[in-house]
């Protein structure tokens, strides 16, 4: 089946400098990675996904990277704010279920 | 805004007891739902499946008899924790997904439930 690494598991910046979270995968049949974020107490709410026949997806201040052939994808936070403080979890999909990794907790420090 | 309900948010009850959480998707007709448990600063952790109409997969090591799944239609799921016990207070989290390549799973809130 799937496997999911995330790392790293802690990430800690401060209020305005990029934030970085790899995911590698292994089922070259994934062709969906969404990106979660949770925040305490509440279900993880979808905040951007990429499909395989794409490299590259931004949404304002996030992005994510895809490279298919060393199988793994990158979510990218630029000028973080405190309320980017959460956990985020990564994910890869094919026609079935998602496979998650296993979340990183980002602190923004202001 | 939130595409999938989940009920109650928040449950307290006496051990032998049985609680039910229902899981509704709110503005599209979800054929798969899943049900997840997640530990304290941990990820989540698959506990079934469930196709509309159709008898839950559930995933190893999950009793079926005691966590029954019923997705009786195409826009409600329900988890029933039997005779629950203090080592079933956990997170409990579902998620609805539309048919279709490439589509997200929505997650609900999720339901604490802690067993006295």
């Amino acid at each position: 089946g799937e496997n999911v690494e995330q790392h790293p598991s802690t990430l800690s910046v401060q209020e305005g400098d990029s934030a970085v979270i790899k995911c590698t995968y292994s089922d070259s049949a994934s062709n969906y990675f969404p990106w979660y974020k949770q925040e305490l107490g509440k279900g993880p709410q979808l905040i951007i996904d990429i499909r395989s026949n794409v490299g590259e997806k931004k949404d304002q201040r996030i992005a994510v990277t895809l490279n298919k052939t060393a199988k793994h994808f990158s979510l990218h936070i630029t000028e973080t704010q405190p309320e980017d403080s959460a956990v985020y979890f990564c994910a890869a999909k094919d026609a079935g279920k998602s496979t998650f990794g296993d979340g990183t907790t980002l602190t923004v420090k202001p | 805004g939130a595409v999938v309900s989940q009920h109650p948010s928040w449950v307290i009850c006496k051990s032998g007891t049985s609680v039910k959480i229902e899981c509704r998707s709110l503005d599209f007709q979800a054929t798969t739902m899943f049900w997840y448990r997640q530990f304290p600063k941990q990820s989540l952790m698959l506990m079934a499946t469930s196709n509309e109409g159709s008898k839950a997969t559930y995933e190893q090591g999950v009793e079926k008899d005691k966590f029954l799944i019923n997705h009786a239609s195409l826009t409600l799921s329900t988890l029933t924790v039997t005779s629950a016990h203090p080592e079933d207070s956990s997170f409990y989290i579902c998620s609805a997904l539309w048919t279709g390549p490439g589509q997200p799973q929505h997650f609900g809130d999720g339901t604490r439930l802690s067993i006295l």
